[in-house]
């Protein structure tokens, strides 16, 4: 596997359910993000690792629970997700130093998600 | 807050011919990095090209070339000689260069423009 591996690719799930996404990436990167991705909106970014640090976007709700175990795999765990969560969920890496590096973000194919 | 704006939701293009996606960005930051990113309908988002704040010259990868005005900031996308696989949604964002923490290399995101190209 290269790159930035996502799974699963689809997702349907009930309101009650609780699922895991999982992001793996090959890249030898140290910062992981979640976005989320809706119709005719903008990207927007819901977690950040990096070095063992992690920045949320505040108005994520609580119902979306991040995980990084180590630098290389990410999962957002959903528990109680409402139809509006609904979205294509895309995973990012990219190396994040302090040095003033470009650093891209690689993104991985998502998951679609659908609550029902 | 830094905001990008892509005023063109959809655009089109004959194949061969060339086509500019326009792009403006506001932010009080002087040093920062903008990027244009493909997404294919297989839903991969795609680095197309970079574009570093401090240099002057606009950045070119192969038939992609961007025109950056950082005084009226402004950052558009040309792609020359149009094909069949450059039909996507395209994203532009912005970055900051500074380094301040974890949450410093977030992208900000515009709404993208759906590029479709015509036989």
């Amino acid at each position: 596997e290269t790159g930035v591996t996502q799974t699963p690719r689809h997702l349907v799930m009930g309101m009650t359910n609780k699922k895991s996404l999982k992001c793996e990436q090959h890249l030898g990167h140290n910062a992981m993000y979640w976005y989320k991705q809706s119709a005719k909106k903008p990207l927007e970014l819901m977690f950040v690792y990096s070095l063992e640090e992690r920045v949320e976007n505040n108005s994520v709700p609580s119902r979306f629970s991040p995980e990084c175990p180590n630098s290389s795999h990410l999962f957002l765990h959903l528990h109680t997700l409402q139809p509006e969560d609904s979205a294509l969920y895309l995973c990012a890496s990219s190396q994040g130093t302090a040095l003033r590096g470009p650093y891209e973000q690689y993104f991985g194919p998502g998951t679609r998600l659908t609550v029902t | 807050a830094q905001t990008v704006t892509q005023s063109q939701p959809e655009m089109s293009v004959q194949e061969a011919e060339t086509v500019t996606l326009s792009c403006t960005y506001d932010t009080s930051e002087s040093d920062y990095y903008l990027f244009w990113y493909k997404q294919p309908p297989s839903r991969q988002m795609i680095l197309v090209i970079r574009q570093e704040a401090y240099k002057q010259q606009n950045a070119t990868e192969n038939r992609f070339s961007v025109n950056f005005q950082k005084a009226a900031k402004s950052f558009s996308l040309k792609i020359s000689d149009s094909q069949l696989g450059d039909a996507a949604m395209y994203f532009c964002a912005y970055r900051k260069r500074t380094y301040s923490g974890a949450g410093s290399y977030q992208l900000t995101f515009g709404k993208g423009t759906k590029l479709s190209v015509i036989p």
